[in-house]
């Protein structure tokens, strides 16, 4: 069964803080993204990995970083939070050999007061 | 604009109807088309897969189908449950680019 857990399911922060979110995988996925999810937007990708060490932008990278120091972590950091990065954040896996199917985690509510 | 599109936005049935709800895209080519379920406050989770070739795919009480001539795909739920309240999101991948639809909350009511 493919698990992938986030650090914390709600977590509020003040504008300016630097935030660490959390994603680690246990299926040996090569893959892994990291979304915000927004009401009457959808999921949109902020920034995915193909490998340990490698990072590519999504659609929306601007105010987040990430890094990727092993191959089932995938960690999402705001560097100094804003209000407008309250959202549902969503970290997702896949591996190359299963059609790319995302098996996603339970979400992080992020408020930013 | 989105390049896909889910309609209704919202929808409200009573326990034991059925329903559908509405995808329709301009992503081409694709390579999977896939309907996602999302409880509140959970990741989504896969219903069903279909690739560009395939016109349904059945998953139980859940029926996708598939009209590459239109752009549209479809998810059919017979005989609603309560535990189906959940919004429903169509994905398009080309090559693990991934397309999302916004979703479609669906409300059952008993």
């Amino acid at each position: 069964d493919v698990k992938v857990t986030q650090s914390s399911r709600y977590l509020v922060k003040r504008t300016g803080e630097k935030v660490f979110l959390e994603c680690v995988q246990d299926m040996d996925h090569e893959n892994m993204f990291w979304y915000r999810q927004d009401p009457g937007l959808g999921l949109r990708l902020i920034y995915f990995s193909y490998d340990v060490k490698m990072k590519e932008k999504g659609d929306i990278p601007e105010g987040y970083s990430v890094s990727r120091e092993k191959k089932e972590r995938f960690s999402l950091i705001l560097e100094s939070a804003s209000t407008n990065q309250t959202s549902m954040y969503l970290c997702a896996s896949s591996s190359d050999s299963h059609s790319y199917e995302q098996y996603f985690g339970p979400g992080t509510r992020l408020t930013v007061t | 604009k989105n390049q896909v599109e889910q309609s209704p936005q919202s929808l409200i049935i009573l326990e034991g109807k059925n329903c559908t709800l509405q995808c329709n895209y301009t992503v081409s080519p694709f390579s999977n088309l896939r309907w996602y379920k999302q409880d509140t406050g959970r990741g989504p989770v896969s219903l069903t897969i279909m690739t560009f070739s395939e016109n349904t795919k059945s998953n139980g009480r859940y029926t996708a189908t598939l009209d590459a001539d239109t752009k549209q795909s479809s998810l059919h739920i017979t005989a609603s449950q309560l535990s189906d309240s959940a919004s429903y999101i169509c994905v398009l991948n080309n090559n693990n680019d991934m397309r999302f639809g916004a979703g479609t909350r669906l409300t059952v009511k008993p």
